[in-house]
């Protein structure tokens, strides 16, 4: 199995900040890392797949990036609507997602 | 625009079988470009895959819930369903059905249902 973990687990920012989460899996996956935001009550989303290539309809304030096992994902300025917790997730062998990383004021 | 929504008991006794179907609008689960998934969520915590299937039949699993799980299809009524055996407290979560798109080789979870909770207690 592929195991996924996030850092930080939790972070503290205000609007306008520039933030990066990072995403580590336990073996290379290539490219296969998908980015999803989740609010509360809420389904998540989809924002990135393939490492770095935007979802249609998705802000160009996120982007991602890395391959292997290292990847980021980067709010270049955040907006109130961005509060929410995100989610790596690998495909590279069926699928698991990483703990969470919740983005709070 | 492809929408899937969620429904079945939501309490379901320890011991029982959990069952769910998921129902697609805007799009067919005949086709052959997309795969068809369960994930969850148990309150507070993380997201794990369930298992999906392809418009053929064929079946994916998690290895860790296989001996108890069984995924379906009803083509005639664009649904799939899923059916947990032997629940316990365990798999008290929010179930999410979703559309696997597969963009090159990289699959992603591109369209989700809006969940639901399944409680197991007596």
């Amino acid at each position: 199995d592929i195991q996924m973990t996030q850092s930080p687990s939790s972070l503290s920012a205000s609007v306008g900040d520039r933030v990066t989460i990072t995403c580590r899996a336990s073996q290379s996956i290539s490219i296969y890392l998908n980015w999803y935001q989740q609010k509360p009550g809420k389904a998540p989303k989809l924002l990135i797949y393939a490492a770095s290539t935007l979802q249609s309809g998705v802000p160009s304030r996120f982007s991602g990036g890395g391959s292997g096992t290292d990847f980021t994902l980067t709010i270049s300025s955040l907006l109130p609507e961005d509060f929410a917790t995100y989610f790596c997730q690998q495909s590279y062998s069926t699928f698991s997602f990483g703990p969470g990383t919740k983005v709070d004021i | 625009q492809v929408q899937l929504q969620e429904s079945g008991p939501r309490l379901v006794k320890p011991s029982q079988t959990l069952s769910l179907t998921c129902t697609v609008s805007g799009g067919s689960i005949s086709s052959g470009d997309y795969y068809w998934s369960w994930i969850r969520q148990p309150p507070g915590k993380g997201l794990e895959w369930i298992g999906y299937i392809y418009y053929r039949g064929s079946t994916y699993y998690n290895p860790s819930l296989r001996s108890r799980l069984t995924i379906s299809a009803d083509t005639s009524n664009n649904q799939f369903s899923l059916h947990l055996s032997s629940v316990t407290a365990a798999d008290t979560a929010v179930y999410y059905c979703a559309r696997i798109s597969i963009v090159g080789v990289v699959k992603n979870f591109d369209h989700w249902g809006q969940g639901t909770l399944v409680t197991v207690s007596s």
